[in-house]
């Protein structure tokens, strides 16, 4: 298996444009999970999903960050407008009771610098 | 609240030194999972280790060694005979137990150095 890959690994753009990163989770697994990694904050969950159907969102910051999961493989998280301070790694991890319950494998992470 | 608290923000030891990794955390749940994640320099986090709140017995694999006390919410970490390869930032993590997905939630990492 490939392992989860997430696109793209590195993104720069400008204040107010829209951010979309991409995540296809390894195949069979039924959970996927959304973090931000920041030197301030560190390790943020931003929302999670559990057989495509979004669980927890109270960690997406505000509304300008929105997440999707239209089926088992393949899930968006978009940012827009961007800010600066939206500038991270954002990792794309999945899980599934088979492979060990919690267990994440988590994917290379997309690296987004917002000018 | 569930919470994870890694005081050691960073440290620095000489290769073949033992190192001990503290992790301690906060829940209201009596069964749950705790979890350790390596992140070297290359970027990508992972899975080292997986242990369940109702079995307290320590763990060992090579060189790697988790020590989990219920009575004081700790789940340690120790390196034996560190390694240059061992230098990465290390995450404890919490999760509950019986929810098929779960909010797993991370402490703030200790950097680990290892000095040749």
């Amino acid at each position: 298996d490939a392992g989860v890959i997430q696109s793209p690994r590195h993104e720069v753009t400008e204040m107010g444009q829209e951010v979309t990163l991409r995540c296809k989770p390894i195949s069979g697994h039924n959970s996927l999970f959304w973090y931000r990694q920041t030197m301030m904050r560190g390790l943020e969950l931003l929302i999670y999903f559990n057989n495509n159907v979004p669980i927890d969102d109270s960690g997406m910051p505000e509304d300008r960050f929105s997440a999707k999961m239209p089926n088992a493989s393949f899930s968006t998280l978009k940012i827009q407008p961007s800010e600066p301070r939206d500038s991270a790694v954002y990792f794309c991890a999945s899980s599934s009771i088979r492979a060990g319950a919690n267990v994440l494998t988590f994917g290379a992470g997309s690296r987004l610098t917002v000018l | 609240a569930q919470k994870v608290t890694q005081a050691q923000t960073e440290i620095s030891v000489v290769e073949k030194e033992d190192v001990t990794l503290d992790c301690v955390y906060e829940t209201r749940d009596t069964t749950y999972y705790l979890f350790w994640y390596k992140q070297p320099p290359s970027g990508e986090l992972v899975f080292l280790i997986r242990r369940n709140s109702f079995d307290e017995q320590n763990e060992i694999s090579g060189r790697y060694s988790w020590n989990f006390q219920k009575s004081t919410s700790s789940f340690n970490f120790t390196i034996t005979a560190s390694q240059v390869v061992d230098s990465a930032v290390y995450f404890c993590a919490l999760s509950d137990f019986y929810s098929s997905a779960s909010k797993i939630i991370f402490g703030s990492g200790t950097r680990l150095s290892i000095r040749p």
